[in-house]
């Protein structure tokens, strides 16, 4: 069963604007990852943010996790044409992983 | 480089067939993952293996099987069971279970 769902489901800016997107989840979790994919590719990993902590950031990438609304949110600043991909947050429970099924962000040139 | 290595990209299957999908990792993870995504769909479990000659059952594993006889290589077989077998199938490992997960660049699988 998928265990986060991100919000929205497509998401178009212009380059240099910012981009939010949100997950939420259900159960508890031991932490809670973002990933991106390209079409037709694999995810990368971009950030793992645990569920002991807050906010973390990484470069252009800033993610929160509030657990008592069970959601957090992926922030990319400054957002470019490459970062066109979908996102996608994965949950931890216990032993696998859960993914959500994505925001589709489009950043026009 | 340390990777993870699906082959092949691309694989047609007719009806009533078994495939085998290949997933190799050099990473020294123990843990490694089969996921199916469809169109516009996010991942879906399928199995997971932990450790060597252990694997455990996602969401979706009927009418798929795989093995884990080396800590490197965790090869999914789709049999002719599964009804839908039409999709774009992702192996991921990690050094441990919840820590980030590494991708393969998958293999799309048409039935024809």
């Amino acid at each position: 069963s998928q265990q986060g769902e991100e919000d929205p489901q497509a998401l178009s800016i212009q380059e240099g604007e910012n981009a939010t997107m949100n997950c939420s989840y259900k159960t508890s979790i031991n932490n809670l990852q973002w990933y991106r994919q390209n079409s037709g590719r694999g995810l990368v990993h971009l950030i793992l943010i645990r569920s002991n902590e807050r906010e973390k950031h990484s470069g252009r990438l800033r993610v929160t996790l509030d657990t008592s609304k069970k959601s957090s949110s992926l922030l990319i600043t400054a957002s470019r044409a490459a970062d066109t991909a979908s996102y996608f947050c994965a949950t931890d429970d216990n032993n696998d992983m859960r993914f959500g099924a994505g925001t589709r962000l489009t950043v026009k040139p | 480089d340390g990777g993870i290595t699906q082959s092949p990209k691309y694989l047609f299957r007719k009806e009533g067939q078994n495939v085998t999908l290949s997933c190799e990792q050099n990473l020294n993870h123990d843990a490694m993952y089969w996921y199916r995504q469809d169109p516009g769909q996010g991942l879906r479990l399928i199995y997971y293996s932990q450790i060597v000659n252990d694997f455990q059952k996602g969401d979706i594993a009927e009418g798929y099987s795989v093995s884990r006889e080396k800590k490197e290589s965790f090869p999914l077989t789709v049999t002719s069971a599964q009804k839908n077998p039409t999709a774009f199938y992702l192996c991921a490992s990690s050094i441990w279970t919840g820590g980030g997960y590494t991708f393969g660049s998958g293999t799309r699988l048409t039935v024809v």
